[in-house]
C-alpha cells in the first residue's frame, strides 16, 4: 500500500502562517494535491499539481514539494481557514490516496 | 458551469449491492482525458478512493475494494454508475463523486469540482 501521513492536528494563531506536511515514499515522483473541509460540506481543492492554486482560492494559500514531503502552507491564517486539511497524491499500483487530515485549529 | 450530484439509497441491508449514481454537467465524457471519481467518507473519518473513469472507458479501482466495486459511465446521459457489492456496516459514510480535468499524466489527478456527497446507511 501507498500511505500518506500527516499530522493529526496543527494549531496556529491568525495572522500566522500555518504549515501542513504530507509525506510518502517517492512523493517527489507524483504530484500532491490538498483539500479543505468544512463540517458538513465537501471537500474543495486548494492546491494541485503541488503548487497550482484553482481559481477562487486565495493567494494566501501556497504549495511546494521537497524530497518526499509536501507541505501546504497558509499565511496570515483567518479564523475561516479553520477546516481538515487532506493531502493527495497518485500511485502506480494503489491508485488515488488520501492523507489521514490534519485539523488546523485557529487559536 | 460544473456541477456533480449523487444519488441513490440512504439505507441499505448487509450483504445487498449498492449502486449510486452521479449524474454531472459543464463538461462531457467526449472531452479527452476527463476523469469522474467516487471517494467515501465514514462518519468522523477520512477519505478513501474508490474508484475512476476516464473519456477512454479507462477504469482504476482502489486495490482494496477492486473485488466489490465497479464503475460505469454513460456518455450520453452525463451519468457515472458506482455499485458496491455484498455491503457491510463499514460501508456506512457519505459517497462523493468529483471530476478530475484533463492532464498530461495521471500521476498529476486531482479532483477540481465534487458533488455534494450522499449518506449511505448499511443497517439491518
Amino acid at each position: 500500500s501507498y500511505d500518506l501521513t500527516q499530522p493529526p492536528s496543527v494549531s496556529v494563531f491568525p495572522g500566522q502562517a500555518a504549515s501542513i506536511t504530507c509525506s510518502a515514499d517517492k512523493l517527489g515522483d507524483n504530484y500532491a494535491s490538498w483539500y479543505q473541509q468544512k463540517p458538513g460540506q465537501s471537500p474543495l481543492l486548494v492546491i494541485y499539481q503541488d503548487a497550482k492554486r484553482p481559481s477562487g482560492i486565495p493567494e494566501r494559500f501556497s504549495g511546494s514539494t521537497s524530497g518526499n514531503t509536501a507541505t501546504l502552507t497558509i499565511s496570515g491564517t483567518q479564523a475561516v481557514d479553520e477546516a481538515l486539511y487532506y493531502c493527495q497524491a497518485w500511485d502506480r499500483s494503489a491508485g488515488v490516496v488520501f492523507g489521514g487530515g490534519t485539523k488546523l485549529t485557529v487559536l | 458551469q460544473i456541477t456533480l450530484r449523487e444519488s441513490g439509497p440512504t439505507l441499505v441491508k448487509p450483504t445487498e449491492t449498492l449502486t449510486l449514481t452521479c449524474t454531472f454537467s459543464g463538461f462531457s465524457f467526449r472531452t479527452t482525458a476527463v476523469g469522474v471519481g467516487w471517494i467515501r467518507q465514514p462518519p468522523g473519518k477520512g477519505l478513501e478512493w474508490l474508484a475512476l473513469v476516464y473519456w477512454d472507458n479507462n477504469k482504476r479501482y482502489s486495490p482494496s475494494l477492486k473485488t466489490r466495486v465497479t464503475i460505469t459511465k454513460d456518455t450520453s446521459e452525463n451519468q457515472v454508475v458506482l455499485t458496491l457489492t455484498n455491503v457491510d456496516p463499514v460501508d456506512t459514510g457519505t459517497y462523493f463523486c468529483a471530476h478530475t480535468p484533463p492532464t498530461t499524466t495521471t500521476a498529476a489527478t486531482s479532483f477540481h469540482f465534487w458533488g455534494p456527497g450522499t449518506l449511505v446507511t448499511v443497517s439491518s
